[in-house]
């Protein structure tokens, strides 16, 4: 089955420093790469996405690239900000087209202090 | 912008006692999912409607799960009899196909503890 794996938080980080949170996935076929961001008591939002293979989703300084070869879905950023602080899931997206059944990963809470 | 609603924020319940959750997705949207994410977990997909019609229940242990979508719009997520294991946030998703691809909104969920 699908999974999806992604580093083991906390990540405390100082403001303006470079953020990494490792993703990579198992799938049977080629799937849509997502990372969702959920702030503290909201819902879970869209950050970016790829859907295949050498495609970078980039919004609001992050960027993931979709390396099939290395099944991975890094999220990176160069310079982050207190109001990053939240909590980052991976995800993928394996049915066709009109559906969004998702796998996620656990999650990997980033604290950012000044 | 429009919004995923969710009912209510927060419940509290006793193990053995029936819950309901209620979500009602943008309007249009016709594809609705309910997730169930456990303290510390990633979200995991419970049942997936498409229209008023149960596309995915897979997932959904049926044996105290059960969900519905009479009209097609909005939809109750009910567990009964609710069970300690069952403390997790309950999130409501929709979509709708868009200019850029599909996008998924979710709501803000509900929390449930079972005591």
């Amino acid at each position: 089955g699908n999974s999806v794996t992604q580093m083991e938080g906390p990540v405390t980080l100082s403001e303006e420093a470079f953020l990494t949170i490792n993703c990579t996935y198992t799938a049977t076929g080629y799937p849509s790469l997502f990372w969702y961001v959920q702030y503290p008591g909201e819902g879970l939002q869209l950050l970016l996405k790829a859907t295949k293979a050498d495609d970078k989703g980039s919004n609001k300084g992050f960027e993931a690239t979709y390396r099939k070869e290395t099944t991975s879905f890094h999220l990176e950023k160069g310079s982050v900000q207190v109001s990053d602080s939240a909590v980052y899931f991976c995800a993928l997206s394996e049915t066709g087209a009109g559906s969004y059944q998702l796998t996620f990963g656990k999650g990997t809470k980033l604290s950012v202090i000044p | 912008e429009a919004e995923v609603a969710q009912s209510p924020r927060y419940k509290i319940t006793e193990k053995s006692q029936a819950v309901a959750f209620w979500c009602d997705p943008i309007s249009g949207h016709a594809t609705l999912y309910w997730y169930r994410q456990i303290l510390g977990q990633g979200p995991e997909l419970l049942v997936q409607f498409q229209d008023e019609s149960v596309v995915d229940d897979s997932q959904l242990p049926k044996d105290r799960f059960s969900a519905e979508r009479l009209k097609g719009v909005d939809s109750t997520l009910k567990i009964q009899p609710a069970e300690l294991g069952d403390s997790a946030m309950y999130l409501c998703a929709s979509s709708s196909p868009g200019h850029s691809g599909e996008k998924l909104f979710f709501g803000s969920g509900t929390q449930l503890s079972v005591l």
